[in-house]
């Protein structure tokens, strides 16, 4: 069945960076999208972008362009996600998540989460 | 950017009800909606998709409608495990959600 198991919670300090992690098993990942999204409580859910695994191609949320790489490394089957100088506004826990089969449009299975606390 | 808004923020259901929450879009997605149910201190998990389609799992008492700006998903004989926050997400432009609506047992 399709998992994917996210590292563990982060404190970071302000301006620093972090690399969440997402391996993933169950399905052919060489030919999917994953994404990564935000959500603060509230509980407000915002997408981040999203990879293709076949050629590391990103889209992403112009909102966190500058703040959010993504990339992937095949041989794992693992997506990966750096978030850069990181100020309390990125405190959040942080999914990644499998698009849609063809063209990406929804997110049909989703890591467990990541809470990222950002405090000196 | 879309904004998609839902309603109401909350509510409170007894077992057995049907419930409908509604989500609208500041224009027209063209059914390029999903809805997602999210139990607390778990990851969102889907329920529908192109507006109305059921993804592969989800009890059928679960049903998503609508057309346009205007959609909404009806749960149909409550459940107990149904208590959780559902979340609208359009993917007509870039992808955006709604604000949640928080579903509890009266």
């Amino acid at each position: 069945q399709v998992k994917l198991l996210q590292s563990g919670a982060e404190l970071v300090k302000p301006g620093a960076s972090v690399k969440l992690s997402c391996k993933t098993s169950g399905f052919t990942f060489s030919t999917s999208y994953m994404s990564w999204l935000k959500q603060v409580p509230g509980p407000s859910i915002e997408w981040i972008g999203w990879i293709y695994a076949g050629d590391g191609g990103t889209n992403y949320n112009q909102k966190f362009k500058g703040k959010a790489t993504l990339t992937v490394d095949k041989s794992s089957s693992t997506a990966y996600m750096d978030l850069s100088s990181l100020t309390s506004e990125d405190a959040a826990v942080y999914f990644c998540a499998r698009m849609n089969g063809g063209y990406p449009y929804y997110f049909d299975y989703w890591g467990q989460g990541v809470m990222v606390t950002v405090s000196s | 950017d879309i904004q998609m808004t839902q309603s109401p923020a909350s509510l409170s259901a007894s077992l057995g009800e049907t419930v409908t929450i509604e989500c609208r879009a500041s224009e027209d997605i063209y059914n390029g909606l999903a809805w997602y149910q999210q139990k607390p201190g778990k990851s969102p998990q889907l329920l529908i998709y192109n507006a109305n389609s059921l993804h592969t799992g989800v009890p059928s008492r679960f049903s998503g409608s609508g057309s346009g700006t205007q959609y909404s998903l009806k749960i149909n004989s409550l459940q107990s495990e149904d208590v959780a926050s559902y979340f609208c997400q359009q993917y007509y432009d870039y992808r955006t959600f709604g604000g949640g609506t928080k579903l509890e047992l009266k």
